[in-house]
């Protein structure tokens, strides 16, 4: 089936450095790929569609300049936290979907949990 | 606005007995619903989807059931093993294109052996 690798799955950083976190499609090709957040006990919350070779797009609140999405194959996206501070501390995970064939639910990497000190 | 309710309070079961997980939406149209587990630390694994015009699908010890009337689905785990112990999620797809999938915060289930 459909795998997306996600890298690093940890990462503990210092205040004000950048982090960046890497999502690849390994066996289809993802013209789109979808960022989350999710904080403990809480549901998924989408930061931005990354969108192969174009602009990604932001959800509401979720600062383009912060959080830097680059979608540059189809099959590779990277999320790049900038100057992170200790609020940006958070679970992140990507996705994206097969769109070969029939309709199926969205693959995820296995997520990033950053930690910023 | 959308939403999506899932029960917040854990579950708990025994071992050898069904989980049944509930999902409730509003102010929504979905096309197709789908189920995830996730395990502490992890992303989501697909489960299941189904689609609005489907009432009900199976997979092996997994059922899900999708009435647009009542805007509920439920998702039933059948002869439940401690390793199905996670949180799972359901999330709506909408009926239209250029779409954004919603998903719900989950319910923890632990199966007690």
């Amino acid at each position: 089936g459909a795998v997306v690798s996600q890298h690093p799955s940890r990462v503990i950083c210092k205040s004000g450095t950048s982090v960046k976190i890497e999502c690849r499609s390994l066996d289809f090709q993802a013209t789109t790929m979808f960022w989350y957040r999710q904080f403990p006990k809480q549901s998924l919350m989408l930061m931005a569609t990354s969108n192969e070779g174009s602009k990604a797009t932001y959800e509401q609140g979720v600062e383009k300049d912060k959080f830097l999405i680059n979608h540059a194959s189809l099959t590779l996206s990277t999320l790049t936290v900038t100057s992170a501070h200790p609020e940006d501390s958070s679970f992140y995970i990507c996705s994206a979907r097969d769109s070969g064939g029939q309709v199926s639910g969205y693959t995820f990497g296995s997520g990033t949990r950053l930690t910023v000190v | 606005s959308q939403k999506i309710e899932q029960n917040s309070e854990a579950l708990n079961i025994q071992e050898g007995k069904t989980a049944t997980l509930t999902c409730n939406y509003t102010n929504y149209s979905p096309a197709y619903l789908q189920w995830y587990r996730q395990d502490p630390g992890r992303g989501p694994v697909f489960l299941l989807l189904i689609r609005e015009n489907e009432k009900e699908k199976r997979k092996e010890r997994l059922k899900v059931t999708f009435d647009t009337t009542l805007k509920q689905s439920l998702f039933h785990i059948t002869a439940s093993q401690p390793a199905d112990s996670a949180t799972y999620l359901c999330a709506l797809d909408p009926n239209t294109g250029g779409f954004k999938t919603i998903f719900g915060a989950g319910t923890r289930l632990f199966v007690k052996a």
